[in-house]
């Protein structure tokens, strides 16, 4: 899997879109980059994945640019239930352990 | 549907003696993981099953961890010999082998205390 670098924290207030990004200088030609939202005392969950360009679903958005060395997870309007640690994940389109770096710590202010 | 579960929820126990950590899939969920995350930090990767057998057995620490899986369903995590790095939060996740990659299921996880 690749190395990814992302911020250690941010911060944030209710109602703001919130762009958190990741570095992946080297992720090879079939990674897929998947981000996962992990709240205190529980499991992390899935949010979204994508290969290039832009993905959206009900939760977020997915901006990977053309040269795919980075992607920006999106989260549109936080509230303070969005306070969580999330993680940026590159590998490759197949089924295979997940490798976490300390992912992103957002809190997210009244 | 039901989700991944995971018993204890809490394991208190003393250096030296063993613990067995149990995991329920979503059922029909072939793939199977193991992972731990000590205080703070993020997941460590232990142990892949697909169905009954495990291909990849690299992240296990020490060979007093051991796990099985039976019935490509329930699986157990044994340590034996507790030491005090071994306290964590243990993980199982489940997925399809042919659903979304990286698509992981989590459970809410064993916490560990060894004292």
């Amino acid at each position: 899997l690749a190395k990814t670098t992302q911020p250690i924290s941010m911060d944030s207030y209710e109602g703001q879109e919130v762009n958190i990004t990741c570095s992946h200088n080297n992720i090879a030609t079939n990674d897929y980059i998947t981000w996962y939202q992990q709240f205190p005392s529980q499991g992390p969950r899935f949010i979204i994945q994508g290969y290039k360009t832009k993905v959206t679903n009900e939760v977020a958005s997915l901006f990977i640019p053309a040269d795919r060395k980075s992607s920006t997870l999106s989260l549109p309007r936080v509230s303070l239930s969005d306070t969580a640690v999330y993680y940026c994940l590159v590998g490759r389109g197949s089924q295979g352990n997940l490798i976490f770096g300390k992912g992103t710590k957002l809190s997210v202010k009244p | 549907g039901a989700g991944v579960s995971q018993s204890p929820s809490n394991k208190v126990t003393e250096k030296g003696k063993d613990v067995e950590l149990r995991c329920d899939p979503i059922s029909g969920h072939t793939a199977l993981y193991w992972y731990r995350q000590s205080l703070g930090q993020g997941l460590e990767f232990l142990i892949y099953f697909q169905g009954n057998s495990a291909p990849d057995k690299s992240g296990l620490p020490s060979d007093r961890f051991s796990a099985e899986r039976t019935g490509g369903s329930v699986s157990t995590l044994t340590i034996q010999r507790t030491q005090q790095e071994d306290s964590a939060v243990y993980l199982c996740a489940s997925s399809l082998s042919d659903g979304i990659p990286y698509e992981q299921y989590f459970g809410p996880g064993t916490r560990l205390t060894v004292t």
